[in-house]
């Protein structure tokens, strides 16, 4: 078995800041995802990467940047927080191709 | 684009009862998941189902590829089982992401 941490699990910031969010497997998973849960919709994914330094975008990616920097994290940027935002992003792995194991969520609220 | 249609929107059910949970998928597809969430909490893997039945305990997944839908059976549900259910379509060759339905809302009564 294996674990998804991610930090932090909740995160305040003011309009236009900057924000970093982590994420760390210890599945040895090839692929990591981003995925952004708003309420009462569905998930829609940020950003993946099929290995380390590799980063694809999703339906999502503008106003986010990414970082795999090594196989076991990856990392996502608020480029400009926007004010009243609320959302729960959440971090996924998988072997390439199978299923998606998931994190348990980082909560933003801009103020 | 690819579409996850998920039916019903929210189900109220009396504890012991059964519960039948549909996925209908706009296009062909080569596998899909079962996700199940509390409120305020993370995604837990029910079933990586790419075809046929799976079972896990009281829980039952039927995927049939050429009819594009996949179904979610629970039965004698039980008061815990409250909570969102979701499924997902997906990968797909060329491209690695989930595609979501927006989900079940559960609630199992006492």
């Amino acid at each position: 078995g294996g674990i998804i941490t991610q930090t932090p699990k909740f995160l305040i910031g003011q309009e236009g800041q900057k924000l970093t969010l982590k994420c760390q497997q210890n599945f040895n998973h090839d692929t990591m995802y981003w995925y952004r849960q708003d309420s009462g919709k569905g998930l829609r994914l940020i950003y993946y990467s099929i290995t380390e330094n590799d980063l694809q975008k999703g339906d999502l990616s503008e106003g986010y940047d990414a970082s795999r920097e090594k196989k076991s994290s990856f990392s996502l940027t608020v480029t400009s927080a926007q004010k009243n935002e609320m959302a729960v992003f959440l971090c996924a792995s998988s072997t390439t191709g199978y299923e998606q194991y998931f994190g348990p969520g980082t909560r933003l609220t801009v103020l | 684009g690819q579409q996850v249609q998920q039916s019903p929107a929210s189900l109220v059910l009396q504890e012991g009862e059964n519960a039948e949970l549909q996925c209908n998928f706009s296009t062909s597809l080569n596998s899909m998941q079962w996700f199940y969430q509390r409120p305020g909490g993370s995604l837990v893997s029910l079933f990586y189902n790419p075809s046929g039945t799976k079972q896990s305990g009281r829980l039952t997944s039927t995927t049939v590829i050429k009819e594009r839908r996949s179904s979610l059976h629970i039965s004698s549900s039980q008061t815990t089982d409250s909570g969102t259910y979701l499924c997902a379509m997906g990968p797909t060759s060329g491209s690695w992401q989930l595609i979501f339905g927006s989900g079940t809302q559960l609630t199992v009564m006492p």
